[in-house]
């Protein structure tokens, strides 16, 4: 499975806007790109996902460059409750999803 | 939305006694379920995947043998930490993704299940 690489950490004040980077050079043609977040003690929970374009949901919106080996996750406004682990994650091929380490966000009031 | 309950939410329990934590897909079919494990400080770490009726298939370093893992239903999957030790606390979770095309759905995981041996 390809790998992704983020940073480890990133902080951010609250109500202003928040862009995770994600890299992931070796990509395949056939790859999603996928992003989780997780906070303390629960499970991960869905954020949103893309192939080649754009994408926008009710959380967050997907920038994917046009190569495609680098994607970067923007939160509009920062919450105190955004506050989690975000996890960038290329689709396996069964159907399985493979953690990285993640950018821990920090959101400060 | 779509909903993944594990139980119990946290289980303590004597070394050498065996733990059964349980995976629902509450309103949707999953013939394919996903068990992790996540150690403090660390991220979610693929154990197995289950299969509806058929063997689940382990990743490489995890017991088949200790980790038992039942996928009996199309919205049930057991996995049982059988003779545990204290090296097995960790925090566990499940996932599954509604059926067909896989990799362009969501997944959706559990609350995880976390066990303390002690």
């Amino acid at each position: 499975d390809a790998k992704t690489t983020q940073p480890n950490s990133m902080e951010s004040n609250e109500e202003e806007p928040v862009h995770l980077p994600c890299n992931h050079s070796t990509i395949s043609g056939t790859d999603y790109i996928h992003w989780y977040r997780q906070l303390p003690s629960q499970g991960p929970e869905y954020v949103i996902h893309g192939l080649t374009s754009n994408v926008n949901n009710r959380m967050a919106s997907l920038a994917i460059a046009e190569d495609r080996k680098s994607s970067t996750l923007i939160l509009h406004r920062a919450t105190l409750r955004d506050a989690a682990v975000y996890y960038c994650i290329l689709g396996g091929s069964q159907g399985n999803l493979i953690f990285g380490k993640g950018t821990k966000l920090s959101v400060k009031p | 939305g779509a909903v993944v309950s594990q139980h119990p939410s946290w289980v303590i329990c004597k070394s050498g006694t065996s733990v059964k934590i349980e995976c629902r897909s509450l309103d949707f079919q999953a013939t394919t379920m996903f068990w992790y494990r996540q150690f403090p400080k660390q991220s979610l770490m693929l154990m197995a995947t289950s299969n509806e009726g058929s063997k689940a298939t382990y990743e490489q370093g995890v017991e088949k043998d200790k980790f038992l893992i039942n996928h009996a239903s199309l919205t049930l999957s057991t996995l049982t930490v059988t003779s545990a030790h204290p090296e097995d606390s960790s925090f566990y979770i499940c996932s599954a993704r509604r059926g067909g095309g896989i990799l362009n759905t969501e997944a959706f995981f559990g609350q995880g299940t976390r066990l303390t041996v002690v």
